[in-house]
């Protein structure tokens, strides 16, 4: 198993560009979040799902799309990078009902400019 | 409102001391804690869960619901052990298991 892989890993964007960030996971899992890591902030949730078809928002979510066609994939769209969005992005999924704690993908490093 | 609170940015300690990574937490219903750790350029990693009891590397954490804590303790720190931790909250309500991150310690372990 891959666990929960993410690209890119790095990423330069211009104020107002638009790119999609990917996250696959091939455990099963049903829930999956994108969280952003800032430094002194700790991880914030943008966005989180809990099966295919059905996505909620997290702390921080504007700026941000996601869907949840199939199980597996779960990406998250900067729909007009603004410089507040220069972050690392970590994706992240979980068996349903279970404490098992999220399993996490190595992350994305984004730098808007 | 859920909250976990990490009041330690940065902690360093030398090899061989004791460390304690403080957490406090506000939940209205009963939490599910864990700790997380990233290493230097890795992924962050699960090194404990409340409900599992257990000893990860040395590191044990004791939920006490009185005190609203889950602090992470070592008694012989290693140089190895020089990291990110993050503490966290699992909400089990409104459906659906969304992790709340504290603000994370740096640890620093000085040989």
């Amino acid at each position: 198993n891959a666990g929960v892989t993410q690209t890119p890993k790095f990423q330069v964007l211009k104020t107002g560009q638009s790119m999609t960030l990917q996250c696959a996971q091939d455990m099963n899992h049903e829930y999956m979040s994108w969280y952003r890591q800032d430094p002194g902030m700790g991880l914030r949730l943008i966005h989180y799902s809990v099966g295919a078809g059905i996505t909620d928002q997290g702390e921080v979510p504007n700026g941000y799309n996601v869907s949840r066609s199939t199980t597996e994939d779960f990406p998250l769209r900067l729909l007009s990078a603004a410089p507040s969005q220069t972050s690392v992005y970590f994706c992240a999924s979980n068996p349903t009902g279970r404490s098992y704690g999220y399993t996490f993908g190595s992350g994305t490093r984004l730098t808007v400019v | 409102a859920q909250r976990v609170t990490q009041p330690e940015k940065l902690l360093s300690v030398f090899k061989g001391a004791p460390v304690e990574l403080k957490c406090n937490y506000s939940y209205s219903g009963s939490p599910e804690l864990f700790w997380y750790v990233q290493y230097s350029r890795q992924r962050l990693q699960l090194l404990l869960r409340h409900i599992s009891r257990e000893s990860i590397k040395g590191f044990t954490a004791d939920l006490n619901k009185g005190e609203t804590s889950f602090h992470l303790k070592k008694p012989f720190a290693q140089e190895e052990d020089s990291a990110m931790y993050y503490c966290a909250l699992s909400n089990l309500g409104q459906g659906a298991q969304k992790l709340v991150f504290g603000q994370g310690t740096r640890l620093t372990i000085n040989p």
